[in-house]
């Protein structure tokens, strides 16, 4: 599975729109990316998936580049509640399903 | 609908003594369960994966004997951690694969994790 690399941390303002990208130079053809939120002591909830060019849904957007090298999560008007570590994965659709390597996420932590 | 369930959500045992964590998939059948153990501020690590009607596939460094897992139906798979010691306090998060949706959007869907303590 290929390797992700994200910032350990970020702090944001309530309001603000963050972005948090996450580096993946050695994804494969057929991989995908999948964003995760973990509150503590919760099971990590989905966020978005993407394949390439951008994916929208209710809560956040997926930037995807053409060479697919990084991908940025972008959340609109963050609140307090989206206080959580956030993690990306790389990995066939089948594979997301498991055999996923969790890497270490970003700590995101909005401030009033 | 997919929902996964944990029981129980916290336990605090003795040393020595074994733990059972259940996960259940509410809604929908589960041909594969993974179990996932996190420690305080750190990320997820896969510890198996759990298919039913057969054994676990167990991750490099991960001791079968000692984290007995059981994946008896398509709703449920067991995890026992047999003398457990005070190492092996940690917070243990199942997830489900949904066996209807080989192709969906979203394949994974988490429980809500076990904090186990050992004395």
């Amino acid at each position: 599975l290929a390797k992700t690399t994200q910032p350990i941390s970020m702090d944001s303002y309530e309001g603000q729109e963050v972005n948090i990208t996450c580096s993946h130079n050695n994804i494969a053809t057929n991989d995908y990316i999948t964003w995760y939120q973990q509150f503590p002591s919760q099971g990590p909830r989905f966020i978005i998936q993407g394949y390439k060019t951008k994916v929208t849904n209710e809560v956040a957007s997926l930037f995807i580049p053409a060479d697919r090298k990084s991908s940025t999560l972008s959340l609109p008007r963050v609140s307090l509640s989206d206080t959580a570590v956030y993690y990306c994965l790389v990995g066939p659709r089948a594979t997301n399903a498991g055999k996923s390597t969790f890497g270490d996420g970003t700590t995101l932590t909005v401030k009033p | 609908g997919a929902v996964v369930s944990q029981h129980p959500s916290w336990v605090i045992c003795k040393s020595g003594t074994s733990v059972k964590i259940e996960c259940r998939s509410l809604d929908f059948q589960a041909t594969t369960m993974f179990w996932y153990r996190q420690f305080p501020k750190q990320s997820l690590m896969l510890m198996a994966t759990s298919n039913e009607g057969s054994k676990a596939t167990y991750e490099q460094g991960v001791e079968k004997d000692k984290f007995l897992i059981n994946h008896a139906s398509l709703t449920l798979s067991t995890l026992t951690v047999t003398s457990a010691h005070p190492e092996d306090s940690s917070f243990y998060i199942c997830s489900a694969r949904d066996r209807a949706s080989v192709t969906a959007y979203n394949e994974q869907f988490f429980g809500p994790g076990t904090r186990l303590t050992v004395l």
